[in-house]
């Protein structure tokens, strides 16, 4: 199974600052990563996907890059509404796997 | 739109089962794949497997092969799971999820369910 390894687990920011998330996979997974947001009591709500692609309505702060191993979900002028917990999750083979999840707080 | 509402929350004695629904609306159940997700607070969260509702293929993580049972009924466009044995291991909030894309092609999620929480205990 490929290993999803997903830092900080946890994240304290102040509106308006930019904040980074990242994943490292076990092996390449071909930019076949998604990143997901998910509220207390909420399912999870699709951000990213294919690494860098933003999905419809999902506000244009929220960015995915990189390749091979290594990816990152950055957040520009962090906004209230955005605390919440991320997850990456790749798909580019069975069984599909989660990162452990970070929780983002406001300082 | 799509939309994908699944059954109410369940209360579990050990060594008991349970069939959770989920009932797709805004688009037919037999084409796409749905997939079921396993979220344990302390744990995140685990792919449990996918049901193609076209034919009944269906494909499982190693881990829950002997734990969770896909099925679905395209008459009422709903898919199921039902688990079976369950320990307090099984306490979790359970979610079916479509993918993007139709067919068997690598998939990200954007539709979830709301979830269905399952309680196990005596």
């Amino acid at each position: 199974d490929i290993q999803m390894t997903q830092s900080p687990a946890s994240l304290s920011a102040s509106l308006g600052e930019t904040v980074t998330i990242e994943c490292r996979a076990s092996e390449d997974i071909y930019n076949g990563l998604a990143w997901y947001q998910q509220k207390p009591g909420k399912s999870p709500q699709l951000l990213i996907y294919n690494a860098n692609s933003l999905h419809t309505g999902v506000p244009s702060r929220f960015s995915g890059s990189g390749s091979g191993t290594q990816y990152s979900l950055k957040i520009n002028s962090l906004q209230s509404e955005d605390v919440a917990s991320y997850f990456c999750q790749q798909y580019y083979n069975y069984p599909y796997t989660f990162g452990a999840g970070t929780k983002l707080e406001l300082k | 739109e799509v939309q994908l509402q699944q059954s109410g929350p369940e209360l579990r004695r050990p060594g008991s089962s349970v069939k959770l629904s989920c009932k797709a609306s805004g688009y037919s159940i037999t084409d796409y794949l749905m997939h079921w997700v396993k979220h344990r607070p302390e744990h995140g969260l685990e792919w449990i497997g996918w049901i193609d509702p076209e034919d009944g293929e269906t494909k499982y993580a190693q881990k829950f092969q002997s734990k969770a049972t896909l099925t679905a009924d395209t008459s009422s466009n709903t898919a199921y799971m039902q688990l079976s044995s369950l320990t307090s291991e099984d306490t979790a909030t359970y979610f079916c999820a479509r993918g993007q894309l139709p067919g068997y092609n690598p998939n990200w999620f954007a539709y979830w369910g709301q979830g269905t929480l399952v309680t196990v205990s005596s």
